[in-house]
């Protein structure tokens, strides 16, 4: 079947250290998106990409990088000049740009500081 | 800019209970709509989408339909089960530039008790 898988599920940073968390998808997407969800909050985007090779911030982009190497992967780096990195991360994708087309997301990854 | 206003959880109901959920939201052009719902410790699944006025999305037995004077993408169940207990995101994407982007709001979460 396909789909979009992320991992780990639960991720540990210590103070100062970079992490990065794995996307990859099975369905033939040119768009992808990652996106944070803390408590009440809903989701919120962090960076998205169109077409490899290409990314754009969103919304919160400071304390994260992402690279599109190849169509199905978009890992996404959390820095540690993200001060406050603890949320539920969801990557999406979608078949192309138009507004009908809906996202498809993944699992999450859950990142905690020690 | 976008933004999409849902009503504030948690929302309790006992079993066959009547649902809705309130979503309305405020947007340039004619977006189109969507409700995901995620279960706990998962990600979003799309529900259902209605990508013009009068347009009604269905799936599940959830139904929602597309108003654009009162600018409302409610979210309607006429009879509710345990299992339908998750949080239910409305969101917009707009045309024109950044089209696949989807704007959501805060979440609603449904607690639904035998």
């Amino acid at each position: 079947d396909g789909g979009i898988t992320q991992s780990p599920k639960y991720l540990f940073r210590k103070e100062g250290q970079n992490v990065t968390l794995s996307c990859e998808q099975n369905l033939n997407h040119d768009a992808m998106y990652w996106y944070r969800q803390d408590p009440g909050q809903g989701l919120r985007l962090i960076y998205y990409s169109q077409i490899v090779n290409d990314f754009q911030k969103g919304d919160i982009a400071e304390g994260y990088s992402v690279s599109r190497e190849k169509k199905e992967s978009f890992p996404l780096t959390v820095t540690s000049a993200q001060k406050n990195p603890t949320a539920f991360y969801l990557c999406a994708s979608s078949i192309g740009v138009a507004p009908g087309q809906p996202q498809h997301f993944g699992d999450g990854t859950r990142l905690s500081i020690l | 800019g976008n933004s999409v206003t849902q009503m504030e959880g948690p929302v309790t109901l006992s079993e066959e209970a009547f649902l809705t959920i309130n979503c309305t939201y405020t947007a340039t052009g004619y977006p189109s709509l969507f409700w995901y719902v995620q279960y706990p410790g998962e990600g979003l699944q799309l529900l259902l989408k209605a990508t013009k006025a009068d347009d009604k999305g269905s799936n599940k037995g959830f139904e929602a339909t597309y108003r654009k004077e009162t600018t409302s993408f409610h979210l309607e169940k006429g009879s509710v089960q345990v299992s339908d207990s998750a949080v239910y995101f409305c969101a917009l994407a707009s045309p024109g530039a950044g089209s696949y982007q989807l704007t959501f709001g805060k979440g609603t979460k449904l607690s639904v008790i035998p």
